[in-house]
Protein backbone atom coordinates (compact mmCIF):
# COMPACT_ATOMS: atom_id res chain seq x y z
CA UNK A 1 0.00 0.00 0.00
CA UNK A 2 0.86 3.72 -0.68
CA UNK A 3 1.41 6.26 2.81
CA UNK A 4 2.68 9.36 3.20
CA UNK A 5 3.28 10.64 6.44
CA UNK A 6 4.08 14.54 7.13
CA UNK A 7 4.07 14.85 10.91
CA UNK A 8 4.07 18.66 11.13
CA UNK A 9 0.29 20.03 10.94
CA UNK A 10 1.80 23.47 10.63
CA UNK A 11 4.89 25.31 10.62
CA UNK A 12 5.70 28.64 11.77
CA UNK A 13 8.96 30.42 11.24
CA UNK A 14 10.46 34.13 10.94
CA UNK A 15 11.32 35.24 7.91
CA UNK A 16 15.39 34.17 6.86
CA UNK A 17 15.07 31.15 9.40
CA UNK A 18 15.85 28.00 7.75
CA UNK A 19 13.03 25.12 6.76
CA UNK A 20 12.52 21.91 6.97
CA UNK A 21 9.23 19.96 5.68
CA UNK A 22 9.51 16.70 6.85
CA UNK A 23 7.92 13.77 4.67
CA UNK A 24 8.38 9.73 5.26
CA UNK A 25 6.92 7.35 2.70
CA UNK A 26 5.71 3.95 2.62
CA UNK A 27 5.98 1.78 -0.85
CA UNK A 28 7.05 -1.48 -1.77
CA UNK A 29 7.91 -0.52 -5.51
CA UNK A 30 10.19 2.28 -6.61
CA UNK A 31 9.17 5.28 -5.57
CA UNK A 32 8.61 8.35 -7.11
CA UNK A 33 7.91 11.48 -4.78
CA UNK A 34 6.68 14.50 -5.52
CA UNK A 35 6.24 18.02 -3.43
CA UNK A 36 2.73 20.28 -4.01
CA UNK A 37 2.25 23.44 -3.06
CA UNK A 38 -1.02 25.24 -2.49
CA UNK A 39 -0.91 29.10 -1.82
CA UNK A 40 -4.78 30.39 -0.79
CA UNK A 41 -7.59 29.40 -2.65
CA UNK A 42 -5.30 28.29 -5.55
CA UNK A 43 -4.62 25.52 -7.46
CA UNK A 44 -1.66 22.54 -6.59
CA UNK A 45 0.89 23.49 -8.14
CA UNK A 46 4.22 20.41 -8.62
CA UNK A 47 6.72 22.26 -7.01
CA UNK A 48 10.02 19.79 -7.00
CA UNK A 49 9.85 15.99 -8.45
CA UNK A 50 12.53 13.96 -6.54
CA UNK A 51 13.68 12.82 -10.34
CA UNK A 52 14.98 15.86 -11.53
CA UNK A 53 16.92 16.94 -8.15
CA UNK A 54 15.92 20.50 -8.60
CA UNK A 55 15.84 23.58 -7.00
CA UNK A 56 12.68 25.44 -7.46
CA UNK A 57 12.24 28.89 -5.83
CA UNK A 58 15.36 27.59 -3.23
CA UNK A 59 13.74 24.55 -2.20
CA UNK A 60 15.07 21.15 -2.76
CA UNK A 61 14.16 17.73 -1.20
CA UNK A 62 16.08 14.33 -1.46
CA UNK A 63 14.78 10.99 -1.48
CA UNK A 64 16.59 9.02 1.18
CA UNK A 65 15.53 5.69 0.55
CA UNK A 66 17.39 4.23 3.53
CA UNK A 67 15.23 6.49 5.36
CA UNK A 68 12.42 6.26 3.06
CA UNK A 69 11.84 10.39 3.57
CA UNK A 70 11.74 13.02 1.12
CA UNK A 71 11.81 16.05 3.17
CA UNK A 72 11.47 19.62 1.56
CA UNK A 73 14.22 22.89 2.67
CA UNK A 74 15.16 25.70 2.05
CA UNK A 75 18.54 27.78 3.81
CA UNK A 76 16.31 30.74 3.95
CA UNK A 77 12.64 31.41 4.05
CA UNK A 78 10.59 34.13 2.77
CA UNK A 79 7.00 35.45 3.46
CA UNK A 80 5.87 34.83 0.31
CA UNK A 81 6.57 30.73 1.37
CA UNK A 82 3.49 30.77 2.95
CA UNK A 83 1.50 27.99 2.04
CA UNK A 84 0.71 24.55 2.15
CA UNK A 85 2.89 21.90 1.65
CA UNK A 86 1.81 17.99 -0.14
CA UNK A 87 4.39 15.41 -0.16
CA UNK A 88 2.70 13.32 -2.71
CA UNK A 89 4.03 9.35 -3.96
CA UNK A 90 3.00 8.25 -7.27
CA UNK A 91 2.25 4.50 -8.07
CA UNK A 92 -1.00 3.61 -9.56
CA UNK A 93 -2.32 6.47 -8.33
CA UNK A 94 -0.58 9.57 -6.66
CA UNK A 95 -1.21 9.72 -2.90
CA UNK A 96 -0.88 12.78 -0.89
CA UNK A 97 0.43 13.41 2.96
CA UNK A 98 -1.85 15.19 4.73
CA UNK A 99 0.10 18.63 3.99
CA UNK A 100 1.74 20.85 6.19
CA UNK A 101 0.96 24.84 6.65
CA UNK A 102 4.10 26.72 6.60
CA UNK A 103 3.37 30.34 8.04
CA UNK A 104 6.50 32.21 7.56
CA UNK A 105 6.28 35.68 9.89
CA UNK A 106 8.38 39.33 9.53
CA UNK B 1 -4.33 29.09 -22.05
CA UNK B 2 -5.43 27.38 -19.12
CA UNK B 3 -4.17 23.53 -19.54
CA UNK B 4 -6.90 22.16 -16.90
CA UNK B 5 -9.86 23.60 -16.68
CA UNK B 6 -13.10 23.02 -14.23
CA UNK B 7 -16.46 24.46 -13.94
CA UNK B 8 -18.03 25.75 -12.20
CA UNK B 9 -15.41 27.51 -9.88
CA UNK B 10 -18.45 27.90 -6.95
CA UNK B 11 -21.43 25.66 -6.39
CA UNK B 12 -23.82 26.39 -3.66
CA UNK B 13 -26.85 24.19 -4.10
CA UNK B 14 -29.44 22.86 -1.26
CA UNK B 15 -29.60 19.16 -0.01
CA UNK B 16 -30.57 16.72 -2.12
CA UNK B 17 -30.26 17.84 -5.30
CA UNK B 18 -28.58 16.62 -8.50
CA UNK B 19 -25.32 18.74 -9.88
CA UNK B 20 -22.48 18.33 -12.37
CA UNK B 21 -18.62 19.72 -12.09
CA UNK B 22 -16.79 19.43 -15.89
CA UNK B 23 -13.44 19.10 -16.73
CA UNK B 24 -11.17 19.24 -19.69
CA UNK B 25 -7.79 19.30 -20.10
CA UNK B 26 -6.25 20.49 -23.30
CA UNK B 27 -2.58 18.75 -22.76
CA UNK B 28 -3.07 15.70 -24.22
CA UNK B 29 -3.23 13.53 -21.32
CA UNK B 30 -4.50 10.03 -21.35
CA UNK B 31 -5.37 9.94 -17.86
CA UNK B 32 -7.75 12.10 -15.90
CA UNK B 33 -8.33 12.00 -12.04
CA UNK B 34 -11.21 13.65 -9.69
CA UNK B 35 -9.68 14.46 -6.22
CA UNK B 36 -11.82 15.33 -3.17
CA UNK B 37 -10.13 18.03 -0.68
CA UNK B 38 -11.66 18.47 2.47
CA UNK B 39 -12.13 21.07 5.60
CA UNK B 40 -9.29 19.73 6.93
CA UNK B 41 -7.46 19.60 3.59
CA UNK B 42 -6.72 15.82 3.23
CA UNK B 43 -6.45 15.43 -0.55
CA UNK B 44 -8.32 11.48 -1.19
CA UNK B 45 -8.53 10.27 -5.19
CA UNK B 46 -11.81 9.85 -5.86
CA UNK B 47 -11.84 8.07 -9.46
CA UNK B 48 -9.37 8.01 -12.58
CA UNK B 49 -10.10 7.39 -16.37
CA UNK B 50 -7.73 6.22 -18.53
CA UNK B 51 -8.89 6.74 -22.24
CA UNK B 52 -12.36 6.98 -21.16
CA UNK B 53 -12.02 3.59 -19.61
CA UNK B 54 -12.70 4.05 -15.44
CA UNK B 55 -9.48 2.29 -13.67
CA UNK B 56 -9.24 3.47 -10.29
CA UNK B 57 -12.51 4.01 -7.86
CA UNK B 58 -11.68 4.28 -4.89
CA UNK B 59 -14.37 3.42 -1.64
CA UNK B 60 -16.57 6.61 -3.08
CA UNK B 61 -20.53 6.63 -2.55
CA UNK B 62 -22.71 5.25 -5.68
CA UNK B 63 -24.11 9.12 -5.62
CA UNK B 64 -20.76 9.97 -7.09
CA UNK B 65 -20.79 8.80 -11.45
CA UNK B 66 -18.05 9.91 -12.82
CA UNK B 67 -18.21 10.21 -16.97
CA UNK B 68 -15.97 11.08 -20.11
CA UNK B 69 -16.94 11.21 -23.06
CA UNK B 70 -13.42 11.53 -24.36
CA UNK B 71 -10.17 11.52 -23.39
CA UNK B 72 -10.16 15.24 -22.60
CA UNK B 73 -13.08 15.68 -20.51
CA UNK B 74 -14.03 13.83 -17.21
CA UNK B 75 -16.71 14.90 -15.85
CA UNK B 76 -18.20 14.39 -11.98
CA UNK B 77 -22.26 14.27 -11.80
CA UNK B 78 -23.57 14.00 -8.17
CA UNK B 79 -27.14 12.44 -7.26
CA UNK B 80 -28.87 13.77 -3.84
CA UNK B 81 -26.58 15.84 -2.39
CA UNK B 82 -25.56 15.56 1.55
CA UNK B 83 -24.09 18.13 3.51
CA UNK B 84 -21.10 16.03 4.29
CA UNK B 85 -20.30 16.48 0.62
CA UNK B 86 -19.14 19.93 1.00
CA UNK B 87 -15.48 19.99 0.06
CA UNK B 88 -13.20 21.13 -3.00
CA UNK B 89 -12.79 19.10 -5.84
CA UNK B 90 -10.00 18.83 -7.63
CA UNK B 91 -9.74 17.82 -11.40
CA UNK B 92 -5.82 16.29 -12.32
CA UNK B 93 -4.33 15.02 -15.25
CA UNK B 94 -1.33 12.85 -16.58
CA UNK B 95 0.34 11.23 -19.11
CA UNK B 96 0.84 7.38 -19.12
CA UNK B 97 4.45 7.71 -20.50
CA UNK B 98 5.91 10.64 -18.57
CA UNK B 99 5.03 8.85 -14.86
CA UNK B 100 7.81 11.15 -13.22
CA UNK B 101 6.28 14.54 -14.57
CA UNK B 102 3.07 14.40 -11.78
CA UNK B 103 -0.17 15.29 -12.12
CA UNK B 104 -1.38 19.16 -13.54
CA UNK B 105 -4.05 19.92 -11.43
CA UNK B 106 -7.21 22.61 -12.15
CA UNK B 107 -8.47 25.28 -10.00
CA UNK B 108 -10.92 23.46 -8.41
CA UNK B 109 -14.81 24.04 -7.51
CA UNK B 110 -15.76 24.46 -4.31
CA UNK B 111 -19.28 22.56 -2.99
CA UNK B 112 -21.31 23.92 -0.56
CA UNK B 113 -24.03 21.94 0.52
CA UNK B 114 -26.76 24.25 2.38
Amino acid sequence: AQRVTQPEKLLSVFKGAPVELKCNYSYSGSPELFWYVQYSRQRLQLLLRHISRESIKGFTADLNKGETSFHLKKPFAQEEDSAMYYCALGGNKLVFGAGTILRVKS
Amino acid sequence: DTAVSQTPKYLVTQMGNDKSIKCEQNLGHDTMYWYKQDSKKFLKIMFSYNNKELIINETVPNRFSPKSPDKAHLNLHINSLELGDSAVYFCASSHNRERFSGYTFGSGTRLTVV
